[in-house]
């Protein structure tokens, strides 16, 4: 099994919509990240949680929530998904010791498109 | 904020020599990650470097020279499975990644 779970794998929905991606770990890692990819371009980052009671938003966080819903659950909404949010996103999480060197681990991501 | 560079794509021979260089700009920095992704699919981590100097694993190594606020990543030996896309990225409170280079190695 997969230590970083994403679900859905795939989704097509329609504007207006809201949609719930969610992400599970076994890793027992305290940090958790929601990114998204757009084709030719790097990760970047939406929401972060160090820990379950801490949330932080990432660079593009507007239109998105998440929630912690205990160490290995995070989830991300998109609250009324619009066209331009169709992307591919990716879960990862990273080990609290050692400080920010510390690789962050990826899911497999979802591909999400928005009609 | 943060802003990391690196060339969109590179392109070499199986057996060769590349080298993927990566500048950034941060306002706190930490430390520089090397990530691959193959084809859209789950990003890897590969290297890091905390000091200046050069890493090495394997057939990749990394360098960085944080006076220069440069960093590359090496790939020797290349192999046709390592067409893919490589990304750096300094990971600090709010992850940064560079857009990602794509080396395409040809037979």
């Amino acid at each position: 099994d997969a230590d970083v779970t994403q679900t859905p794998r795939n989704r097509i929905t329609k504007t207006g919509k809201r949609i719930m991606l969610e992400c599970s770990q076994t890793k027992g890692h305290d940090r958790m990240y929601w990114y998204r990819q757009d084709p030719g371009l790097g990760l970047r980052l939406i929401y972060y949680s160090f820990d379950v009671k801490d949330i932080n938003k990432g660079e593009i966080s507007d239109g998105y929530s998440v929630s912690r819903q205990a160490q290995a659950k995070f989830s991300l909404s998109l609250e009324s998904a619009i066209p331009n949010q169709t992307a591919l996103y990716f879960c990862a999480t990273s080990d609290r010791t050692g400080g920010s060197n510390q690789p962050q681990h990826f899911g497999d991501g979802t591909r999400l498109s928005i009609l | 904020g943060q802003s990391l560079e690196q060339p969109s794509e590179v392109t070499a021979v199986e057996g060769a020599i590349v080298q993927i260089n990566c500048t950034y700009q941060t306002s706190g920095f930490y430390g520089l990650s090397w990530y691959q992704q193959h084809d859209g699919g789950a990003p890897t981590f590969l290297s890091y470097n905390a000091l200046d100097g050069l890493e090495e694993t394997g057939r990749f190594s990394s360098f960085l020279s944080r006076s220069d606020s440069y960093g590359y990543l090496l790939l020797q030996e290349l192999q046709m499975k390592d067409s893919a896309s490589y990304f750096c990225a300094v990971l600090v409170g709010k992850s940064t990644f560079g857009d990602g280079t794509t080396l395409t190695v040809k037979p």
